[in-house]
């Protein structure tokens, strides 16, 4: 079974402090996502990894980066934490291959910022 | 630009009938879609997709139909369940752009009526 592990479930942070999420999975697969989910707004892509040390920008990454420098670690960073960054953060992984296949995700880390 | 759609936020049904939760897309370029159902404070778990070579894909209880002239596709659960009680998810690749990057819509928040 693939397993996508998120370092914490719950976090709470104050205003400008540098927040690290971590994720890690056991499939060796090659894409690694970092997503939010919010009320309304459903599930947004963050920045997403093709590759070690490679990253692409998704629909909203001001405010983030990542790292990615073992294959199975992708790693958000919330240089300064803000409000607006309280939220549902969600990491998925998912093989690179000819055919189709699904993403998997861990379980999610709830941030609050405050 | 949301290139995914779920226009209706929340669907009701009474235990043992049909839920049909509907799905918009925009880019012709995605030619594989997923549904994924998500209980509050988990990750999404993937439930069944299908590739645009399709028009249905049937698992179990659930099928989802594909109609590519109108960029809509839907998830059909039949007989409902209270267990099926969930967020739906449904999001949209690109096999061909060579970046496996999924696009999520904004949810559908399923309730079974026991």
């Amino acid at each position: 079974d693939v397993k996508v592990t998120q370092s914490s479930r719950y976090l709470v942070k104050r205003t400008g402090e540098k927040v690290f999420l971590e994720c890690v999975q056991d499939m060796d697969h090659e894409n690694m996502f970092w997503y939010r989910q919010d009320p309304g707004l459903g599930l947004r892509l963050i920045y997403f990894s093709y590759d070690v040390k490679m990253k692409e920008k998704g629909d909203i990454p001001e405010g983030y980066s990542v790292s990615r420098e073992k294959k199975e670690r992708f790693s958000l960073i919330l240089e300064s934490a803000s409000t607006n960054q309280t939220s549902m953060y969600l990491c998925a992984s998912s093989p690179s291959t000819e055919g189709n296949t699904e993403a998997f995700f861990g379980q999610g880390t709830r941030l609050t910022v405050v | 630009d949301q290139q995914v759609k779920q226009n209706s936020p929340s669907l009701s049904v009474q235990e043992g009938r049909i839920s049909i939760l509907n799905c918009d897309y925009t880019n012709s370029m995605f030619d594989y879609f997923l549904w994924y159902k998500k209980y509050p404070a988990e990750g999404p778990t993937f439930l069944i997709s299908i590739s645009s070579i399709k028009d249905k894909n049937e698992d179990g209880r659930f099928t989802v139909f594909l109609n590519k002239s109108a960029k809509h596709l839907s998830l059909h659960i039949v007989p409902s369940q209270p267990g099926d009680s969930a967020v739906y998810f449904c999001a949209a690749t690109s096999t061909t752009s060579g970046t496996y990057k999924y696009i999520f819509g904004t949810g559908t928040r399923l309730k079974v009526l026991a």
